[in-house]
């Protein structure tokens, strides 16, 4: 059975301190890590798909990696507007997604 | 549209009462996803349909949950004499078929009383 697990439940920094959230997944044949950021009350929010173990891909202070067990979302000097819920998801199989519970984030002034 | 819209935004229900929740994917999406998001929890999977043909329904936890498509566009799950364990956010997503990167919309809270 495809699963995530998300870790830690819930990230507090401060402005500027840099860190890392962590996807770890099993899967039978993996077509795609998608990684989605979630504001209260709103939908997922898409950021990323990686595909192959070894692919990094960025966006503004967003960094996704991938190995053939896990992912990290690195964020680097985190401002207070990135605080929200970071879900991982993937793609196995099927057309389904399998997420995990999510990583809530905090970024205090 | 400019986005996967979602109606109603909130449905509070009672208890044996049956809902209907709307879902306009984004023009040209073939593909549609509808999962339930329970408080504090990531999405879960209920159904999937590519055009009008609902390809997959592995998710929906009960006979109760009914979904449809049935011109290839706009879609509605209806679940039927809902439960205090249905509440949570149900969510549309969209995309195009072979493409992995699917949007979602706002989701419908419901709430069963």
């Amino acid at each position: 059975e495809d699963q995530v697990t998300q870790s830690p439940e819930a990230l507090r920094l401060q402005e500027g301190e840099s860190s890392s959230l962590n996807c770890s997944y099993t899967v039978s044949g993996l077509r795609g890590l998608f990684w989605y950021r979630q504001d209260p009350g709103k939908g997922p929010e898409f950021l990323f798909t990686l595909y192959s173990a070894g692919e990094e891909k960025e966006k503004e202070r967003l960094k996704a990696t991938l190995t053939k067990k896990e992912s990290f979302l690195h964020i680097t000097a985190p401002k207070p507007e990135d605080s929200a819920t970071y879900l991982c998801a993937i793609q196995g199989g099927s057309e389904k997604l399998v997420f995990g519970k999510g990583t809530k984030l905090t970024v205090n002034p | 549209g400019a986005g996967v819209s979602q109606s109603p935004r909130y449905k509070v229900a009672k208890r044996g009462q049956d809902v209907a929740l709307r879902c306009d994917p984004i023009s040209g999406h073939v593909s549609l996803f509808w999962y339930q998001q329970a408080l504090g929890q990531g999405p879960e999977f209920l159904t999937y349909f590519q055009n009008e043909a609902q390809l997959d329904k592995s998710g929906l936890p009960s006979d109760r949950f009914f979904a449809e498509r049935p011109e290839g566009s706009v879609s509605t799950l209806k679940i039927q004499r809902t439960q205090q364990e249905d509440s949570a956010v149900y969510l549309c997503a969209s995309s195009f078929v072979g493409e992995t990167e699917a949007f979602f919309g706002q989701g419908t809270r419901l709430t069963v009383v």
